[in-house]
């Protein structure tokens, strides 16, 4: 089975602009996650999300948004970009636990879009 | 809330000598645990996970890790390291109440020196 795809893997974007992100999970995965990864404060989850519906989210502020689609795949918002929010963001995706049960806790991560801002 | 614990940022150890990398975690509720690994411009690949059964779980590239409830830890150990083991090592933990969202310790970088 192909991995989790994850594009741009770069992207250089200015303050103020904004920028999506996109996520294609493993083949039969319905669950896909998002998180940040900074020097400063490590890897923090942003938000997941299961059969189109956003099923958790972390603290971060109203202009990080995702969005989930019928296929599985998903794309990840960010509105008025600031300095801050550079950073390599993360897809993971895993499988159903109404049919994998335990082994659905298991995330299986992309490459990651680095998103510098400048 | 969860909470996880890498108390070394940095492990420096010579080619073929073992290792351990610690981590404690904190949760008020049972959670599964993980470990991940992350080489340099990459993302992260699973090496290992505590799910239930047996507390001594073996991963890939050799390593293996110990579950210990009353310790609240999940040590990771390989008995012989390699160069190509030089990487960032980090712990998580998740909720088993099907919230997948995995909560991360700040990392651990081994560097394996010849």
């Amino acid at each position: 089975k192909a991995g989790v795809t994850q594009t741009p893997r770069y992207l250089i974007k200015t303050r103020g602009q904004q920028v999506t992100l996109s996520c294609s999970p493993i083949s039969g995965h319905r669950s896909v996650s998002w998180y940040q990864q900074t020097p400063g404060q490590g890897l923090q989850f942003l938000f997941e999300y299961f059969s189109e519906t956003q099923r958790n989210k972390g603290n971060f502020p109203g202009r990080f948004s995702g969005r989930q689609f019928s296929n599985s795949r998903s794309e990840m918002n960010v509105s008025t970009l600031e300095l801050g929010d550079s950073a390599l963001y993360l897809c993971a995706s895993s499988s159903d636990a109404g049919t994998s049960g335990r082994s659905a806790y298991e995330q299986y991560f992309g490459p990651g879009t680095r998103l510098t801002v400048t | 809330a969860q909470s996880v614990t890498q108390l070394d940022s940095q492990v420096p150890v010579f080619e073929e000598a073992p290792v351990e990398l610690r981590c404690n975690y904190s949760s008020s509720v049972s959670v599964y645990l993980f470990w991940y690994v992350q080489y340099p411009n990459q993302g992260l690949q699973l090496l290992l996970k505590y799910l239930s059964g047996s507390t001594l779980v073996k991963g890939i590239n050799g390593f293996e890790a110990e579950f210990n409830k009353s310790q609240t830890s999940f040590h990771l150990r390989k008995p012989s390291v390699h160069i190509s083991d030089t990487a960032e090592y980090f712990c998580a933990v998740t909720r088993m109440d099907s919230s997948y969202k995995l909560i991360f310790g700040s990392g651990t970088r081994l560097l394996v020196r010849p």
